[in-house]
């Protein structure tokens, strides 16, 4: 089964406004990362947090981190019509394997 | 550089044929990662390697799949014979056991259609 659920499974908004997306997880991490994929596209890295850090920011990106709860969320703000993608958490298993368990998404559109 | 490179970017066939996939790595890199992403299952770590060598195939369909990475450049995954229900598409990445060795990149992805 997958690691990482993300929750909405799809979001619209309109242009300007915040995005967040959540990201809960099964077992022990070492990390957790968020990746952005554009429609017919590869995965892109967008930001990692490691278990021992609870807030993470990257330009208009904020990620939190809630090991007591198995819990992320990816903050995107003052979003763009460009943030329109699908964003996947994945997480990295304690042991570090170099494997990633990605989630099934979130499918984000942001209406200009 | 020119990051993770796959070849061919799509690729229509009949079923019971072979499919070759390829994929270059970014240099430097020692860990390289196949993927399999269709709407209904998401995305699929089929199987990775760890310089050269095949670490986890545990995802790997069937005996009708299989992957070699026969130098760190470069690494070929393979269908024979293909089924309608092989169409998806696949993705390589690679990454580096260093600081960042967790961060993935990927390539453009391979859109393989099985008719």
């Amino acid at each position: 089964s997958q690691q990482g659920e993300e929750d909405p499974q799809a979001l619209s908004i309109q242009e300007g406004e915040n995005a967040t997306m959540n990201c809960s997880y099964k077992t022990s991490i070492n990390n957790l990362q968020w990746y952005r994929q554009n429609s017919g596209r590869g995965l892109v890295h967008l930001i990692l947090i490691r278990s021992n850090e609870r807030e993470k920011h990257s330009g208009r990106l904020r990620v939190t981190l809630d090991t007591s709860k198995k819990s992320s969320s990816l903050l995107i703000t003052a979003s763009r019509a460009a943030d329109t993608a699908s964003y996947f958490c994945a997480t990295g298993r304690s042991g570090n394997t170099g494997k990633l368990i990605f989630g099934q998404g979130t499918t984000l559109q942001v209406k200009p | 550089d020119a990051g993770v490179i796959q070849s061919p970017r799509h690729e229509v066939t009949e079923m019971g044929q072979e499919v070759t996939l390829r994929c270059k790595p970014i240099s430097g890199h020692d860990y390289l990662f196949w993927y399999r992403q269709t709407m209904m299952r998401g995305l699929e770590l089929l199987i990775y390697f760890n310089n050269n060598v095949p670490i986890d195939d545990s995802g790997m369909p069937e005996d009708r799949f299989s992957a070699k990475m026969p130098n760190a450049s470069f690494s070929t995954l393979k269908i024979q014979p293909s089924e309608p229900r092989d169409s998806a598409v696949y993705f390589c990445a690679s990454s580096f056991a260093g600081a960042l060795k967790e961060t993935q990149y990927f390539g453009p992805g391979t859109r393989l259609l099985v008719l």
